[in-house]
């Protein structure tokens, strides 16, 4: 079955410094997504991404954010600056479209760990 | 807005025993309803979803779940279940214009020989 890849599987990172997180989402999928889970909190949605442009995004995707998808397989995640608040599990999912039947598939994430 | 509510963080249960794991949601608009689960280790997989129709589901792993709407509940359940249900499960919901998923905190179920 197709799935959704993630690297790394764990980043540790400098407060300060900027960071990207990958993602290669299912083939044929046309709409990217990019929640976290912050340690012993909710998942919560961050971004989603269609046809090389921001879809929808939460009040945490400020501008220390940023997505792009470099090419035709790639979904970037970049956050500058980083805080140790931004400490998380970072999920990557893909679906075939928007479709109300349509699932959103997950990676395995990235945790990611600010020092 | 939606926000969902998972009333139990943990469920300790013996192998073979039944087990609910309960779902509560909240939403103005139409929803439609997910659980996902998460074994150690890896990302969230799709259980079951409900999109429209009859408001019982079936899903992958021999887990069933029920929409009440006047409830608005959408409990997990599965009438036997294995020490590899040992897992992390998450109930999901999104409203009628977006994608956004809002998840619940989670349910540890935590299955004993």
């Amino acid at each position: 079955e197709p799935e959704v890849t993630q690297t790394p599987s764990h980043q540790v990172t400098q407060m300060g410094q900027e960071v990207i997180l990958r993602c290669v989402p299912i083939s044929n999928h046309l709409y990217f997504y990019w929640y976290r889970q912050i340690l012993g909190q909710k998942v919560e949605f961050l971004v989603s991404f269609y046809n090389n442009e921001i879809s929808e995004k939460s009040e945490i995707f400020d501008d220390q954010f940023s997505v792009e998808r470099p090419d035709g397989s790639n979904f970037t995640l970049k956050i500058r600056s980083t805080k140790l608040e931004d400490s998380a599990m970072y999920f990557c999912a893909s679906s075939a479209d928007r479709g109300t039947n349509q699932p959103q598939h997950f990676g395995d994430g990235t945790r990611l760990s600010i020092l | 807005a939606q926000s969902v509510t998972q009333l139990d963080s943990q469920v300790p249960v013996f192998e073979e025993a039944p087990v609910e794991l309960r779902c509560n949601y909240s939403s103005s608009v139409s929803v439609y309803l997910f659980w996902y689960v998460q074994y150690p280790n890896q990302g969230l997989q799709l259980l079951l979803k409900y999109l429209s129709g009859s408001t019982l589901v079936k899903g992958i792993n021999g887990f069933e779940a029920e929409f009440n709407k006047s409830q608005t509940s959408f409990h997990l359940r599965k009438p036997s279940v294995h020490i590899s249900d040992t897992a992390e499960y998450f109930c999901a919901v999104r409203g009628n214009a977006g994608n956004m998923l809002t998840f619940g905190g989670g349910t540890r179920l935590m299955v004993k020989p």
